[in-house]
């Protein structure tokens, strides 16, 4: 079982909807969550991360983490076709500083 | 100020063959990474530097060989190339203590004959 699971979509949704992503982890030692972007052929851009539970906003972006459940959550308002990419989430514990990566859900926002 | 670099964008290589992928910062980070991506895998990790002169496994190392030349750049060596080995390779660098901010290369897709 991966430790980190993330459906692969792809989501597909008319410019202006909602768009709601989210991952489940199995490890409870993760103390932050992020949500990286990832436009076809370039790297993965950090959009946001939060820290231990609750729910940060940037913007049109918003970030939940429920970590009694094991559960995050990505939702994008008043979604745009420039949102259309892979949304990468990522885990991360401080013993060892490295990053743990779901597989990415791509997501395409019709005009 | 350009970030995270990464050469070549793209490789052929025939099976056997060996070749090193570069990558330099210039953020002045301590931490750089080795990641492949894989369709449906997401991005795993292959060696990291935690910080000049020191380099760690990671997830998936076998077959590949690290350098950290100087703080600013990280190699990545195929020795002897398999198809197995078919996969968009990313550099990623981060401060140390930080590492759940870590800033991307664009990536150099290598296909294995």
């Amino acid at each position: 079982q991966k430790e980190v699971e993330q459906d692969p979509g792809p989501l597909s949704v008319p410019e202006g909807a909602i768009v709601s992503l989210n991952c489940t982890y199995s490890n409870s030692a993760f103390q932050y969550f992020m949500w990286y972007r990832q436009y076809s052929r370039k790297g993965p851009e950090l959009l946001m991360y939060t820290y231990s539970s609750g729910n940060k906003e940037d913007g049109r972006f918003t970030a939940q983490v429920d970590k009694s459940s094991k559960y995050i959550s990505l939702f994008i308002r008043d979604s745009q076709p420039s949102d259309s990419a892979t949304y990468l989430c990522a885990m991360y514990k401080a013993a060892g500083n490295k990053l743990t990566f779901g597989g990415g859900t791509r997501v395409l926002v019709k005009p | 100020n350009a970030g995270v670099t990464q050469t070549p964008k793209f490789q052929v290589l025939k099976t056997g063959q060996s070749m090193t992928l570069q990558c330099a910062q210039d953020m002045n980070h301590n931490s750089m990474y080795w990641y492949r991506q894989d369709p449906g895998m997401g991005l795993r990790l292959i060696y990291y530097s935690a910080s000049e002169g020191t380099t760690d496994k990671g997830e998936v190392p076998n077959g590949y060989n690290v350098s950290r030349l100087n703080k600013r750049e990280f190699s990545l060596r195929l020795e002897s190339a398999a198809p197995s080995q078919t996969s968009v390779y990313f550099c990623a660098s981060s401060e140390v203590g930080t590492g759940y901010e870590q800033y991307f290369g664009p990536g150099t897709r290598l296909t294995v004959t």
